[in-house]
């Protein structure tokens, strides 16, 4: 276990839809980061968030959007959701909002598939 | 932008030693990291080089030169379960992966 909590593990749902996929960080983790994993494919950066505030964005599509929380949790919420965006979504935390000798932790992962 | 490149892939046998490159571009980074990725796992974080040289963890090594926009990953004694994928990554204005090398350690 490495601290950082996914749920659900796994989510299946229509096109069109709309999803939420949570992620409580590590204790002591201020910074959480999202990650989406297609098949085969590397780690696209979407979304970070350090102690509630959006701290920097990647290729975030407007369909998906996420917030941090006063506890430290966060949500991705993903919108009309089409066939491409079934992936790995992973979270990750970090104490710091920036690279450090301890990198970050990943949760395992939501298996999101849209059929 | 960022962008990173490494070998798509890379073939060892048990006992070896294999390095995986990683060159990138940046306009300006605190460091390069390393993680692995096991098949259907998470990413675990490995290395963290902030400055230049050498970085020793156990029979995992890990390179940065910022001259030459390039990093390493030394791995050592090789075992079969070192068959994952390798991530570069460097942190910037976020953080940024490579395209991943996926290892094969053959007996």
């Amino acid at each position: 276990d490495s601290g950082v909590t996914q749920t659900p593990k796994h989510l299946i749902t229509a096109t069109g839809q709309r999803v939420t996929l949570r992620c409580s960080p590590r204790s002591g983790d201020l910074s959480v980061y999202w990650y989406q994993q297609s098949l085969d494919q590397g780690l696209q950066f979407l979304i970070q968030y350090y102690n509630g505030e959006e701290r920097a964005k990647g290729n975030i599509l407007e369909r998906f959007s996420a917030q941090q929380f006063p506890d430290l949790h966060s949500e991705l919420n993903l919108s009309s959701l089409e066939l491409g965006d079934s992936a790995l979504y992973f979270c990750a935390s970090s104490v710091a909002p920036s690279g450090s000798n301890y990198g970050y932790t990943f949760g395992s992962g939501t298996r999101l598939t849209v059929v | 932008g960022q962008s990173l490149e490494q070998p798509s892939e890379v073939t060892a046998v048990e006992g070896a030693i294999v390095q995986i490159n990683c060159t990138y571009q940046t306009s300006g980074f605190y460091g390069l990291s390393w993680y692995q990725q096991h098949d259907g796992g998470a990413p675990t974080f490995l290395s963290y080089n902030a400055l230049d040289g050498l970085e020793e963890t156990g029979r995992f090594s890990s390179f940065l030169s910022r001259s030459d926009s390039y990093g390493y990953l030394l791995l050592q004694e090789l075992q079969m379960k070192d068959s994952a994928s390798y991530f570069c990554g460097i942190y910037g204005q976020n953080f940024v992966f490579g395209p991943g090398t996926r290892l094969s350690v053959l007996p």
